[in-house]
């Protein structure tokens, strides 16, 4: 399968616990995004990065999420001290940046989490 | 940052029959918009996408237009069918900014 891929595809966890996903992209792929997604929601974006560096975090990304993409390949989303108000589904996306253009972004099957 | 409504939140039509999915944007610089469709516990998948060089776009039975002036684009769905039932969602990016901003999804379901 040359798609994007997330793993877990599932996470259930306690209220405090520490919580990390993963994400490989697209091979060829030098742009990753992370979006949450609630129910009746759209994607909501998160963060995204051009190789290994981190371009843009959303002002509504709290300092309990952090992110990396430390080889410009795979990525992990890690969220410490987790709420009730985490639980989403958390997807990621990756696209090929080109000069000049807007880029297609390609989503992964997502992970869903819930915080008890 | 940008901002991008979508009407209806849902949709039914019968099957044969045409679906129109609005959206509008408030950042003049955006010039990528694409429509993904998600079907339930599935992940969005990209179905037709315009740049703003472009006013019209047609892929068989699924058609977006886009009007920069009004800052809004349509999706076009015609002679539906049940397989079509799924969540549509709009979205908006621009070449600097990289991130897509979506609308809420409209659910559209086609009665057989």
């Amino acid at each position: 399968d040359t798609g994007v891929s997330q793993d877990p595809r599932h996470k259930i966890t306690k209220r405090g616990q520490n919580v990390t996903f993963r994400c490989d992209p697209i091979s060829e792929h030098n742009r990753l995004y992370w979006y949450r997604q609630t129910l009746g929601q759209g994607p909501e974006f998160l963060t995204y990065f051009q190789n290994e560096a981190q371009l843009e975090k959303s002002r509504l990304l709290s300092d309990r999420f952090s992110a990396e993409r430390p080889k410009g390949s795979f990525s992990t989303l890690e969220i410490q001290r987790t709420e009730q108000g985490d639980s989403a589904m958390y997807l990621c996306a990756s696209s090929l940046k080109l000069a000049g253009g807007g880029e297609t972004q390609y989503f992964g099957p997502g992970t869903r989490l819930l915080v008890l | 940052g940008e901002n991008v409504e979508q009407h209806p939140s849902t949709l039914s039509v019968q099957e044969g029959d045409s679906a129109v999915i609005k959206c509008t944007y408030s950042d003049s610089a955006s010039n990528y918009f694409p429509w993904y469709k998600q079907e339930l516990g599935k992940r969005p998948q990209l179905i037709i996408d315009i740049r703003s060089n472009v006013g019209e776009k047609k892929d068989q039975r699924i058609a977006v237009t886009l009007n920069k002036t009004a800052k809004h684009f349509s999706l076009h769905i015609t002679e539906t069918q049940p397989e079509d039932s799924a969540v549509y969602f709009c979205a908006a990016s621009s070449t600097n900014a990289g991130k897509s901003t979506f609308g809420d999804g409209t659910t559209l379901t086609v009665k057989p």
